[in-house]
């Protein structure tokens, strides 16, 4: 089975930068996701690890580690439309074409 | 265009009622998938299709039904609904490939008196 956990609900202040953290356990491991998801809206995608390290796009970057189950989701100079939902997500390596497995979430809100 | 859709985008129905809900791709990938979202609970699997001969049950496909009709269509039907069924519905296409992220549909808002 799998288990992603991550924090419920975060605030942070426009400008400043957030840190997202990601823990998983699964019986094997084939790549994590991160989607940012408005209110009522649908996922979007942000980033993709599958290896060890940070993978940086932009204000956003994304780090990995495997040995861990252990991911991050970096924003830097927060903008109000970053107010959103965080969703980490795993794909198994022994099911691999099984769709991901998302965690619960986390509720950034960002206040000037 | 969008280029995954969903029909309806809101609903409104009684329970033990019959429902369809629908979904169309025009990326041409050949995996889809329906999910449910409920507050505090997250995204969860109801079915998911790799192509139109192939359907699987996902983590909470008690009380729903699937049909791939063609590689670009995939409905998620409610044999009779009930209020607990009341969510987020959310279909969502990928191409093959482990690096294949998925995309996702506008959602369909879904209550069930």
């Amino acid at each position: 089975g799998q288990n992603i956990d991550q924090p419920t609900e975060m605030t942070a202040t426009e400008g400043a930068i957030v840190q997202i953290n990601c823990t998983y356990q699964t019986s094997g491991f084939n790549g994590l996701f991160w989607y940012q998801q408005h209110a009522g809206e649908a996922p979007t995608f942000l980033s993709y690890n599958v290896l060890d390290g940070l993978e940086e796009k932009g204000r956003f970057s994304s780090f990995l580690s495997r040995s861990k189950g252990y991911s991050y989701l970096l924003l830097k100079e927060l903008q109000m439309k970053d107010s959103a939902s965080y969703l980490c997500a795993v794909r198994d390596v022994f099911s691999g074409n099984t769709p991901l497995v998302f965690g619960k979430g986390t509720r950034l809100s960002v206040i000037a | 265009d969008a280029d995954v859709t969903q029909t309806p985008r809101n609903r409104i129905t009684k329970t033990g009622k019959r429902i369809m809900l629908e979904c169309s791709q025009t990326k041409g990938h050949d995996r889809m998938y329906w999910y449910r979202q409920d507050p505090g609970l997250g995204l969860r699997l109801i079915y998911y299709s790799f192509d139109v001969k192939d359907i699987n049950k996902g983590e909470i496909s008690d009380g729903y039904s699937v049909s791939r009709q063609a590689q670009a269509k995939f409905s998620l039907s409610l044999e009779s609904a009930i209020p607990n069924q009341t969510a987020l519905y959310f279909c969502a296409t990928r191409r093959q490939g482990r690096q294949e992220t998925q995309y996702f549909g506008p959602g369909t808002r879904l209550l069930v008196l």
